[in-house]
């Protein structure tokens, strides 16, 4: 049971270039999010999704595109990264509202745009 | 908007003492939670309060949950070197959304 897993664990990219970071959960969760965590600061939530096939926006959605085709996968994608998207990126995922637990988090993905 | 703020944002302690790191948030919800990160590490999950004068405990650390205050306190007993890191409440909204404080970076010293 790995949890909630995380590729690529830290990528250089630079300005303009694209990529998608995997997130990826064994726990048959019904949720899962995305956020980005920057010095000094908490984590803010980017995308999320209740479900497969759905996705929402969060509190930072721009420069970001999401898709949970499979209920096991989120994937989040940067189709022009910019220097303002170097950031620590967490997924997590969670079994849902009803449910009252905590959202488990992946390792983080480091991401520096040059 | 919901603004979560926790007070300190730095705090140095000796080994041995107590405290209290602050947590207020801006809109009503009863459900809030507490995480632990190490550096370069992802975040633990420490304690989910999901009630008003909801309490818990672990080891030297106790939470707990005032709705009406909105307000939510994180207790260190007798602090050691390894409860060193950086904790964050984070308030949870619709849709399990979590909104997050700005962390709580302690510094515990021998």
């Amino acid at each position: 049971n790995a949890g909630v897993t995380q590729t690529p664990k830290f990528r250089v990219l630079k300005t303009g270039q694209s990529m998608t970071l995997l997130c990826a959960q064994d726990m048959n969760h019904e949720y899962m999010y995305w956020y980005r965590q920057d010095p000094g600061m908490g984590l803010r939530l980017i995308h999320y999704s209740v479900g497969e096939g759905t996705t929402a926006k969060g509190e930072v959605p721009d420069g970001y595109n999401v898709s949970r085709l499979k209920k096991q996968n989120f994937l989040l994608g940067l189709e022009s990264a910019a220097p303002s998207q170097t950031s620590v990126y967490f997924c997590a995922s969670s079994r849902g509202h009803t449910w009252r637990e905590t959202q488990y988090f992946g390792p983080g993905t480091r991401l520096l745009v040059l | 908007e919901l603004k979560v703020e926790q007070n300190p944002l730095f705090l140095s302690m000796q080994e041995g003492k107590n405290y209290t790191i602050y947590c207020n948030y801006s809109t009503t919800s009863d459900r809030l939670y507490w995480y632990r990160q190490d550096p370069g590490k992802s975040l633990e999950s420490l304690f989910v309060l999901l009630s008003n004068g909801a309490v818990k405990q672990e080891g030297r650390l106790m939470a707990s949950l005032d709705t009406k205050a909105r307000l939510s306190t994180l207790h260190i007993t007798a602090a050691v070197h390894d409860l060193s890191a950086t904790y964050f409440c984070a308030v949870e909204t619709s849709g399990s959304r979590l909104t997050f404080g700005e962390g709580t970076q302690l510094t515990v010293n021998p």
